[in-house]
């Protein structure tokens, strides 16, 4: 299975200010997936980033909040901008191969708005 | 909503009872699948279940899924304290959900 690396795993951001978070595959895939947990809650798809596209994003989710970069097929950002305390959510990026793996995740990005 | 409706919430077990969680879904679905998650980190594949089969196991994991009902357990037998984690059932249709989440604790 593809192994992601995600970073940071935790940041502390005072509100107004931006967090870019990468993913790091270390394979080809063609689709990654952004997601948000909050706290105690399950998890939310922000959106679906292609390579050479812009990504797809859910309803409740706009560009502008989490613009997302997807370069090449192994690399991803997710940026949450302008923050708020309601942006304190543990974010996810994810892949799929074939289907009998299942969906692998990265470890997380615990984010604290302050 | 169109996520997975999971029960219980919380589970307590000692370690060497087996633990068994349920999901509840409402669309239809290729397959169902559940994964693992340990204090807020990232999630664990650990069994897909396709629509057309009824029951699987992998180790100490058996799975079962309803199509007729739209549900689905998840059972870990003789449980041990290093299953203490938040398991949640995922929906594969047309577009991919996951469910509430159980959060169980095993007990030494």
């Amino acid at each position: 299975s593809a192994v992601i690396s995600q970073k940071p795993s935790r940041d502390i951001c005072q509100r107004g200010t931006s967090l870019t978070i990468q993913c790091q595959v270390d394979s080809q895939v063609t689709m990654m997936f952004w997601y948000r947990q909050q706290p105690g809650q399950s998890l939310t798809l922000i959106a679906t980033a292609n390579q050479g596209s812009e990504a797809t994003y859910e309803s409740g989710f706009v560009i502008d909040k989490f613009p997302i970069s997807r370069p090449n097929l192994t690399f991803s950002t997710l940026t949450v901008s302008n923050m708020s305390p309601e942006d304190s959510s543990i974010y996810l990026c994810s892949v799929a191969e074939q289907e009998s793996k299942g969906y692998t995740f990265g470890s997380g990005t615990r984010l604290t708005v302050v | 909503s169109q996520q997975g409706e999971e029960d219980p919430q919380a589970l307590s077990i000692q370690e060497g009872e087996n633990a068994t969680m349920n999901c509840s879904y409402k669309t239809s679905i290729n397959n169902l699948q559940w994964y693992r998650q340990n204090s807020g980190r990232g999630l664990v594949h650990l069994i897909l279940i396709r629509s057309n089969e009824r029951e699987k196991h992998s180790g100490r994991l058996r799975v079962t899924l309803d199509t007729s009902k739209k549900s689905s357990s998840l059972l870990i037998t003789a449980s041990r304290a290093a299953d203490t984690a938040s398991y949640f059932c995922a929906t594969k249709g047309n577009q991919f959900y996951f469910g509430t989440g159980t959060s169980l604790t095993v007990i030494p």
